[in-house]
């Protein structure tokens, strides 16, 4: 069964600084993976994917994921942190099993301190 | 560009009472989506549709039925509202893509309270 799991509920990072919320995963095979973010009461917004091809993916509002396969890991990390990055951040893996379904992980509340 | 519309925003329920919770769309996406949001523990699949006129069951079904009688709509009922049946839910779509890399677009939720 596929999963993932996101280790921190809540990683507090001073504005400015380089920030990175963790995320590992369980699957048989090639791995689909996205992330996604949530500010509050609103739905979840669509950051990254990686498919296949570069570790290093960009995604929207300049976060960048790594892909890293020996370590089954899918880390989000962003140069330099603003306020406004506060959210909560969830990780996903596509159901091979089923028709683009997402495992999601329990998210990762981001603080970024002025 | 509306993308994904849920209706109602807010709504509380007395156990036992049943309810629609509708989704629309205006992307033309094949598939569509229904999520349940708890506290720390992520989003669950409650169930899916991957085109007009099918429906199948995710992760959490019970308790829920579907209809996607248009591709545009995507309806999720509870016949008989139980407590634990309070959740924000989150409907999505995306278009059918190349083998499922394509991302999911969401509403902004309904906020449900069953009494």
């Amino acid at each position: 069964a596929q999963s993932v799991a996101q280790p921190e509920d809540q990683v507090n990072v001073a504005e400015g600084n380089p920030l990175t919320v963790k995320c590992t995963y369980s699957v048989s095979g090639n791995p689909y993976l996205f992330w996604y973010v949530q500010y509050p009461n609103r739905g979840l917004q669509f950051l990254l994917k990686y498919i296949t091809g570069d570790n290093l993916v960009k995604g929207s509002y300049g976060f960048e994921a790594e892909f890293n396969k020996s370590q089954t890991s899918f880390h989000l990390k962003k140069p330099s942190a603003l306020v406004s990055d506060s959210a909560l951040y969830f990780c996903a893996v596509r159901d091979q099993t089923g028709a683009n379904n997402l495992f999601f992980g329990t998210g990762t509340r981001l603080t970024v301190i002025p | 560009n509306a993308g994904v519309t849920q209706t109602p925003k807010f709504r509380v329920l007395k156990t036992g009472q049943s309810m629609t919770l509708l989704c629309a769309q205006d992307m033309n996406h094949e598939y569509m989506y229904w999520y349940r949001q708890d506290p720390g523990m992520g989003l669950r699949l409650i169930h899916y549709s991957v085109g007009e006129g099918t429906t199948a069951k995710g992760e959490v079904p019970d308790g829920y039925n579907v209809s996607r009688l248009k591709k545009q709509n995507f309806l999720l009922g509870l016949e008989s509202a139980a407590p634990s049946q309070t959740s924000v839910y989150f409907c999505a779509s995306s278009y059918m893509g190349w083998e499922g890399n394509q991302p999911q677009h969401f509403g902004d939720g309904t906020r449900l309270s069953i009494l």
